[in-house]
């Protein structure tokens, strides 16, 4: 079965640092989500990728995050400086445009 | 964002009985529906999905209803057992100038009692 990857599964952190977190749409895929999971927010859309141009980032911090996609096979996710309030699980997910997303299984970030 | 939310947050149900799970949506807009499953420490799962010229769709042992007029969402799962305890989503696709963008309700944890 073809999936998104997402690395690193877990990353702990302190606060000040650089994040870094990476993932490898499904081949074929044109459209590429980041979400970010937090109890008390649920899923919130931080970025949205069509054909590797981002579309959207409105969701996203813009002084500290920034989404790019280098190419077609690869999306990041920085975090710089990464805080505690940024601790949460940053999902990844790819799709055909309008067709349903198929998601990883996640990046858990703690900042300490 | 578009409001996307689930009237129930948690949901206990006895092995072998059937589950609903409802969800409210607020864009009439929305022309595509998707439920998805999620279990601890993996992400969300495509379920089943209906497109809006549709007002039910049924898979393997689970049915999406969708009701246009009063925009809500449901997922009927049929025979619920151990394996269905997780949180269930609902979400929907609004297509924008700028593409077409996936909005999530909060979620409902279903448990399943053996």
């Amino acid at each position: 079965d073809a999936r998104v990857t997402q690395t690193p599964r877990h990353k702990v952190t302190e606060m000040g640092q650089e994040v870094t977190m990476r993932c490898q749409p499904i081949l074929g895929h044109n459209t590429v989500f980041w979400y970010r999971q937090t109890m008390m927010q649920g899923l919130e859309l931080l970025a949205y990728f069509r054909n590797r141009a981002p579309l959207d980032d409105s969701g996203m911090p813009k002084d500290r995050f920034s989404a790019e996609m280098p190419d077609a096979t690869l999306a990041t996710l920085k975090i710089q400086p990464s805080e505690p309030r940024d601790s949460a699980v940053y999902f990844c997910a790819s799709g055909h445009f309008a067709g349903l997303l198929h998601f990883g299984n996640g990046t858990r970030l703690t900042v300490t | 964002g578009e409001s996307v939310g689930l009237h129930l947050p948690t949901l206990s149900v006895q092995e072998g009985d059937n589950s609903i799970i409802n969800c409210a949506y607020s864009n009439s807009a929305s022309d595509y529906f998707i439920w998805y499953k999620q279990e601890s420490g993996k992400g969300p799962q495509f379920i089943i999905d209906i497109r809006s010229n549709m007002d039910k769709r049924q898979g393997q042992r689970v049915t999406v209803l969708l009701n246009k007029t009063v925009k809500h969402l449901s997922l009927q799962i049929a025979a619920t057992q151990p394996g269905d305890s997780a949180v269930y989503f609902c979400a929907e696709n609004i297509q924008s100038g700028t593409g077409n963008q996936f909005y999530f309700g909060t979620g409902t944890s279903l448990t399943v009692i053996p």
